[in-house]
């Protein structure tokens, strides 16, 4: 059973374009998080919830809006879509405060 | 800014060597954690380590974290091809904010040729 899913994995789009991203972890964890790794490889947190509360908002622009209806899944979604937005996102969660990190396999954004 | 910086930024041995990779970061930590990703896939947790402890082993992993000059080294033991990846170091401390986050290093590139 896979641990932190990431749906679509792969999602190509136009700029302007509206789209959104969906995560689910089965492992309890009551902590979640957004990172983006760019085409150098460095990734970057962007938004973490706790208990679907909003705890950590990095300096992201506001056509990211993520989402948070049960512990178990985080959303990210996004408005307006450039060129600069193609990346590789990655979810993950975690045990509040406590260690490490289970990350998704990724879904990676080409924005044309 | 709290973010760790890995080197070298590309490390090329032979299967069996042993391949060292170093962290350095720049604050107060609550520990460090070594992350590894395989090409087009996602991070997987390698080995964590306490700010109050020096050195801690698992498998053929060997970490070591010196909190007085800021930096951390991994080393892996007799590498395989299989060891091929990017490794991360990941620093958890707090931001000036007071969030608890992880911060990544750029990352080590390592090539195991058979």
């Amino acid at each position: 059973d896979t641990a932190v899913s990431q749906t679509p994995k792969y999602l190509v789009t136009q700029m302007g374009n509206d789209k959104s991203i969906k995560c689910e972890q089965n492992l309890g964890h009551d902590t979640m998080y957004w990172y983006k790794q760019d085409s150098k490889k460095f990734l970057k947190i962007m938004f973490s919830y706790n208990n679907k509360e909003l705890i950590i908002n990095e300096t992201v622009p506001n056509r990211f809006s993520p989402k948070s209806p049960d512990k178990a899944h985080l959303n990210l979604h996004i408005n307006s879509l450039e060129l600069g937005d193609s990346a590789v996102y990655f979810c993950a969660s975690r045990v509040w405060r406590e260690g490490e990190q289970f990350f998704g396999p990724g879904t990676r954004l080409t924005v044309l | 800014s709290q973010q760790g910086e890995e080197d070298p930024q590309a490390l090329s041995i032979q299967e069996g060597e042993n391949a060292t990779m170093n962290c350095s970061y720049k604050t107060s930590i609550n520990n460090l954690q070594w992350y590894r990703q395989n090409s087009g896939r996602g991070l997987v947790h390698l080995i964590l380590i306490r700010s109050n402890e020096r050195e801690k082993h698992s498998g053929r992993l060997r970490v070591t974290l010196d909190t007085s000059k800021k930096s951390s080294s991994l080393l892996i033991t007799a590498s395989r091809a299989a060891d091929t990846a990017s490794y991360f170091c990941a620093t958890d401390g707090f931001d000036q904010g007071g969030s608890e986050k992880l911060v990544f290093g750029k990352g080590t590139k390592l090539t195991v040729n058979p």
